[in-house]
């Protein structure tokens, strides 16, 4: 066990939906990372939050927004989903400065 | 900004015999090393990680790593495979010095097959 939880495990919705996935970060830790993981195209990084400040920001489409709350947990916001969204989301924390990243269970998505 | 090359992206092995996984990153400014394992269906497990101090780095599960400043290479050993280690493998590099932006690269990944 990571540390890391996200809620949900699943979830299956429908093309043009929207759907927030949820993070809590490990004690302590400040940073937190989102990442896709899909057959075709690998581990994506998405968008990396430091402190409820966005800090870096990988492949992530403008359908998708995230953010990161005083309490440090993070929410990803993927909005009019496409089938090709159907993915694995990791969330991801560290305590910055490059250290290590310990990674939750994941939210696995399908959209139909 | 850094890359990361993982050279093999499937290494089938027999049980009991010796592995390597190979990774090289592109720059040879301070770095952190970091090798993940995941498993089916699972999240990202970290296997072992270099900071500093000996390059010769244990992780579990009966892994190592070299850490060679020289050929910027970071690759991953174990004497001896079971059937369980079956599963991909990351290895993952970190700018020290980072200042702004993302500092956290993941190469594409090596799947480890161990065949009985």
């Amino acid at each position: 066990d990571s540390g890391v939880t996200q809620t949900p495990k699943h979830l299956i919705t429908a093309t043009g939906q929207r759907v927030t996935l949820r993070c809590s970060p490990r004690s302590g830790d400040l940073s937190v990372y989102w990442y896709q993981q899909s057959l075709d195209q690998g581990l994506q990084f998405l968008i990396q939050y430091y402190n409820g400040e966005e800090r870096a920001k990988g492949n992530i489409l403008e359908r998708f927004s995230a953010q990161q709350f005083p309490d440090l947990h993070s929410e990803l916001n993927l909005s009019s989903l496409e089938l090709g969204d159907s993915a694995l989301y990791f969330c991801a924390s560290s305590r910055g400065r490059g250290r290590e990243q310990y990674f939750g269970p994941g939210t696995r998505l399908t959209v139909t | 900004a850094q890359s990361v090359t993982q050279l093999d992206s499937q290494v089938p092995v027999f049980e009991e015999a010796p592995v390597e996984l190979r990774c090289n990153y592109s720059s040879s400014v301070s770095v952190y090393l970091f090798w993940y394992v995941q498993y089916p269906n699972q999240g990202l497990q970290l296997l072992l990680k270099y900071l500093s101090g000996s390059t010769l780095v244990k992780g579990i599960n009966g892994f190592e790593a070299e850490f060679n400043k020289s050929q910027t290479s970071f690759h991953l050993r174990k004497p001896s495979v079971h059937i369980s280690d079956t599963a991909e493998y990351f290895c993952a590099v970190s700018d020290k010095d980072f200042v702004t932006g993302n500092q956290f690269y993941f190469g594409t990944g090596t799947s480890l097959t161990v065949i009985p």
